[in-house]
């Protein structure tokens, strides 16, 4: 299998508090991992490339000072969302490939809503 | 550069009909394409992918798809639509030395009995 969990499945906070959010792939190592951000009957919209032991990759328009992405292990990314607003709640997901190459599929965690008040 | 576009945001089939959801794909190398579907609230399965070996590819709970590069296309299909398929279905393409997935905006199937 390939299993990739999210951790927590959802979170409330207040208005310019911090936020971390667990990526793991359960049974296999991940080098490479993704966010994605996805917004109500819309498609996912990729945040950053983990890649484990090196800094992320953004994607154009995404702030890096505000997502942090931290790719510690082969099996483990965070994302935090540092002073979060109202306009940041949304689902985040995250998925791990299980090699290098494009061949492989990306196996995506179940998400984690995040709701700003 | 590589994209997906999946032509009807919503369709409707009646359990036990035909399901058809069509993906058309633009690739400057040659593309692996997959199929995802996404239940409410939860994140994305993985249906089936095709990685140039045969054109017809099948998948899980009884979904195919096959790979027409005459006409770019990578529709999906299904022989009889059960109520269990009702739920949001994504193409997503990736280029051969890329590292990004490239998704198409999503197709609702409704199943209605």
């Amino acid at each position: 299998g390939a299993v990739v969990s999210q951790h927590p499945s959802w979170v409330i906070c207040k208005s310019g508090t911090s936020v971390k959010i667990e990526c793991r792939s359960l049974d296999f190592q991940a080098t490479t991992m993704f966010w994605y951000r996805q917004f109500p009957k819309q498609s996912l919209m990729l945040m950053a490339t983990s890649n484990e032991g090196s800094k992320a990759t953004y994607e154009q328009g995404v702030e890096k000072d505000k997502f942090l992405i931290n790719h510690a292990s082969l099996t483990l990314s965070t994302l935090t969302v540092t002073s979060a607003h109202p306009e940041d709640s949304s689902f985040y997901i995250c998925s791990a490939r299980k090699g290098t190459s494009g061949l492989e599929a990306q196996y995506f965690g179940p998400g984690t809503r995040l709701l700003v008040l | 550069a590589q994209s997906v576009t999946q032509l009807g945001s919503h369709v409707s089939v009646s359990e036990g009909a035909l399901v058809l959801l069509r993906c058309n794909y633009s690739s400057s190398v040659p593309p692996y394409l997959f199929w995802y579907v996404q239940y409410p609230n939860q994140g994305l399965q993985l249906l089936l992918k095709y990685t140039s070996a045969a054109t017809l590819v099948k998948g899980i709970n009884g979904f195919e798809a096959e790979f027409k590069k005459s006409e770019t296309s990578f529709h999906l299909t299904k022989p009889s639509a059960h109520m269990s398929d009702a739920a949001e279905y994504f193409c997503a393409v990736n280029g051969m030395t890329g590292n990004q997935f490239y998704f198409g905006t999503g197709t609702s199937l409704t199943v209605i009995p």
